[in-house]
C-alpha cells in the first residue's frame, strides 16, 4: 500500500487525557498536512510541513495541540489535555514537491471521541 | 476570511442523468480547485483538480471554472449509485502557508437506481 497511513484509526479517550496520532504520508511527498473535521463540515486546515519544518499553524491550533515531523518522514499530531470538543476526524494528507498545483491526498483518518 | 460555498443539498438525480454539483469562493487570487468525494465514515479522496479557464474533463466527470465568476462546477455523466457521496470543493490558499487547502462543507449527492 502506498497510500497515506494513519495510525490509530479510532481513539476513545477521556477529557484531560494526552493523545498522539502519527501519519505516514506517500514516501515521495514532501508536504504534510493535518486538518479536523466535524460532522457536516469540509475539513478544517490545521498545520503543515514541508520535510521536517512546519511552517504554517492555523489559528485553530490552540496550545495544547503540538505536531512534529522529526526527520521529515512521518509526523505525530499530540493533544494534550483533551476537551468534548476536540472529537473529530483528524485527517492527514500529503502532497508531492514536484507539483505546483498542490493536490493533495488523505489518510484514512483518525476518529477521536473525548468522554 | 476567505471562503467556499456550496449548496449542501442533499441533489438527488436518477441513475444514467448527468449530477451538476456547484462551488463558489471568495479569494480572487485562488490559483488551483479540487473536488473531493467522501463516502460517509470515510477519508476524502481526490477525483479532479483544475487551474484554467474551461472545461477539464476525466471519464464520466468534468469540472468546469470561471475565474471572472470565482465559480467552479463537477459534471457527472452517466450518474451510478456508487457516485453517491458528499463532493467537497476545496481552493488552494497560496495566500496563506503556501498551499493548504480550503474547503466548503460539502454537497450530498444521492444518485436512485
Amino acid at each position: 500500500d502506498t497510500g497515506v497511513s494513519q495510525d490509530p484509526r479510532h481513539k476513545i479517550t477521556k477529557r484531560g487525557q494526552n493523545v498522539t496520532f502519527r501519519c505516514d504520508p506517500i514516501s515521495e511527498h514532501n508536504r504534510l498536512y493535518w486538518y479536523r473535521q466535524t460532522l457536516g463540515q469540509g475539513p478544517e486546515f490545521l498545520t503543515y510541513f514541508q520535510n521536517e519544518a512546519q511552517l504554517e499553524k492555523s489559528r485553530l491550533l490552540s496550545d495544547r495541540f503540538s505536531a512534529e515531523r522529526p526527520k521529515g518522514s512521518f509526523s505525530t499530531l499530540e493533544i494534550q489535555r483533551t476537551e468534548q470538543g476536540d472529537s473529530a476526524m483528524y485527517l492527514c494528507a500529503s502532497s508531492p514537491a514536484v507539483s505546483s498545483y498542490n493536490e493533495q491526498f488523505f489518510g484514512p483518518g483518525t476518529r477521536l471521541t473525548v468522554l | 476570511q476567505k471562503e467556499v460555498e456550496q449548496n449542501s443539498g442533499p441533489l438527488s438525480v436518477p441513475e444514467g442523468a448527468i449530477a451538476s454539483l456547484n462551488c463558489t469562493y471568495s479569494d480572487r487570487g485562488s490559483q488551483s480547485f479540487f473536488w473531493y468525494r467522501q463516502y460517509s465514515g470515510k477519508s476524502p479522496e481526490l477525483i479532479m483538480f483544475i487551474y484554467s479557464n474551461g472545461d477539464k474533463e476525466d471519464g464520466r466527470f468534468t469540472a468546469q471554472l470561471n475565474k471572472a465568476s470565482q465559480y467552479v462546477s463537477l459534471l457527472i455523466r452517466d450518474s451510478q449509485p456508487s457516485d453517491s457521496a458528499t463532493y467537497l470543493c476545496a481552493v488552494n490558499d497560496y495566500g496563506g502557508s503556501q498551499g493548504n487547502l480550503i474547503f466548503g462543507k460539502g454537497t450530498k449527492l444521492s444518485v436512485k437506481p
